[in-house]
């Protein structure tokens, strides 16, 4: 089965400074995986996906993820952290068999300080 | 183009009683799928709708139903609510099937009392 482990449950870093956002999934296929980005009281953004292409993914507001099989993570990373940015991050995984199902992880708190 | 809607935004209702929940894709999305979350159990599938048809099914009860129009507008509905019911449901809708780039509305925050 499939499914996602973000390792942290909550990361406070201060503005400017870079963001890591730690994600590792299992997969018995080669999956498609998101970053979704959810904050308070709103519904959830995608942020940018991983779909077998290339490994490194750009995503918005200046947001990657790099794809790395042989440790199967998909790890978030930011260069400069904004206010702005604190939020709820959620890393996700496809179903398998064509289901159209997203199975979440239990998300990251990111806290940016000023 | 717009986003997806979803109406009410908020909730509130008595244990034992039922509530319809409805969302509105973003124009030319086929598919619709709802999601459950909780503090306690982070975000869960609940069903996915395509072409009016049910194509898969999360690990819920069946007092969770949904059902899907002609114009891809979906609708789930709950019955005799439990307390454990309170939470946040969100919709999502994609162009095509499958497909996992998923576009979220604002959720709908449903609380029992």
């Amino acid at each position: 089965a499939q499914s996602v482990t973000q390792l942290d449950s909550h990361v406070s870093v201060s503005e400017g400074t870079p963001v890591l956002l730690r994600c590792n999934y299992s997969s018995s296929y080669s999956p498609s995986l998101f970053w979704y980005v959810q904050h308070p009281n709103k519904g959830l953004q995608l942020l940018l996906k991983y779909t077998s292409a290339a490994t490194l993914v750009k995503g918005i507001n200046g947001f990657e993820a790099e794809f790395k099989k042989s440790e199967t993570s998909f790890h978030l990373t930011k260069p400069s952290a904004h206010m702005s940015d604190a939020a709820e991050y959620f890393c996700v995984v496809s179903d398998s068999g064509n289901t159209g199902k997203l199975i979440f992880g239990q998300g990251t708190t990111l806290q940016v300080k000023p | 183009k717009a986003g997806v809607t979803q109406t009410p935004r908020y909730l509130i209702k008595t244990r034992g009683q039922q509530v319809t929940l409805s969302c509105s894709p973003i124009s030319g999305h086929r598919s619709v799928s709802w999601y459950q979350q909780t503090p306690g159990q982070g975000l869960q599938f609940l069903f996915e709708y395509f072409s009016e048809t049910q194509r898969n099914k999360g690990n819920f009860p069946g007092r969770f139903s949904g059902r899907q129009f002609s114009n891809s507008r979906s609708e789930m509905n709950v019955s005799t609510l439990e307390l454990g019911d309170s939470a946040l449901y969100l919709c999502a809708s994609s162009a095509t099937r499958p497909s996992y780039e998923q576009y979220f509305g604002p959720g709908t925050r449903l609380t029992v009392t």
